[in-house]
């Protein structure tokens, strides 16, 4: 099964506002990404995430880590129409010795303008 | 720029009839991926290749079937797809495992449709 579970499967907000999602996963893990996907496109890098870091920034977005309950979450600050996308997150499962990933289920963000 | 280029955009195809979608990189990375999404659904890794060895997944029916002729191309061939096999493909690729570098980039997919 897959490994992560995102909440809420659907956010909408309005421009300006923040938007906050959520992911679990079940097994142990080295790192965790986030990634973004357009309609009809592929996936986008956004941030990664190691087993000892709590939190990381990047621009307007804010990731979070916390391994004892397995989970973290993504805060875009001051949302835009060009955030709109679905958002997921992706684990090595623990494996560093290759480069697999298990992705969420992903969360689908609409910004209103 | 250094990109991951996945031909065609859209590819229809009759039900059985075999079908190969392309994938290329720029970026010299080591390992290339095909993922299969589904609508509304997480991508699923198919199988990938780290240079030259091919690593399947467990669940990845037989009818799925990859190539990499070279560090710079790797082929999806569809034997006999089903209307089951409609989705997006995704190619993605990253650098050597051991370079602590733990990014996919994806290429912009396939939108696989069988009538």
């Amino acid at each position: 099964s897959q490994q992560g579970e995102e909440d809420p499967q659907a956010l909408s907000i309005q421009e300006g506002e923040n938007a906050t999602m959520n992911c679990s996963y079940k097994t142990s893990i080295n790192n965790l990404q986030w990634y973004r996907q357009n309609s009809g496109r592929g996936l986008v890098h956004l941030i990664l995430i190691r087993s000892n870091e709590r939190e990381k920034h990047s621009g307007r977005l804010r990731v979070t880590l916390d391994t004892s309950k397995k989970s973290s979450s993504l805060l875009i600050t001051a949302s835009r129409a060009a955030d709109t996308a679905s958002y997921f997150c992706a684990t090595d499962g623990g494996s560093s010795n290759t480069g697999k990933l298990i992705f969420g289920q992903g969360t689908t963000l609409q910004v209103k303008p | 720029d250094a990109m991951v280029i996945q031909n065609p955009r859209y590819q229809v195809t009759q039900f059985g009839k075999p079908v190969t979608l392309s994938c290329s990189q720029t970026l010299n990375h080591n390992v290339m991926y095909w993922y299969q999404q589904k609508s509304s659904q997480a991508p699923k890794l198919l199988f990938h290749y780290y240079d030259k060895d091919f690593n399947n997944e467990a669940d990845t029916p037989d009818n799925f079937q990859s190539r990499r002729p070279n560090t710079s191309f790797c082929f999806l061939d569809i034997r006999s797809p089903g209307l089951g096999d409609a989705a997006m493909y995704l190619c993605a690729t990253s650098r050597d495992f051991a370079s602590g570098d733990k990014t996919q980039y994806f290429g912009p997919g396939t939108r696989l449709l069988v009538l």
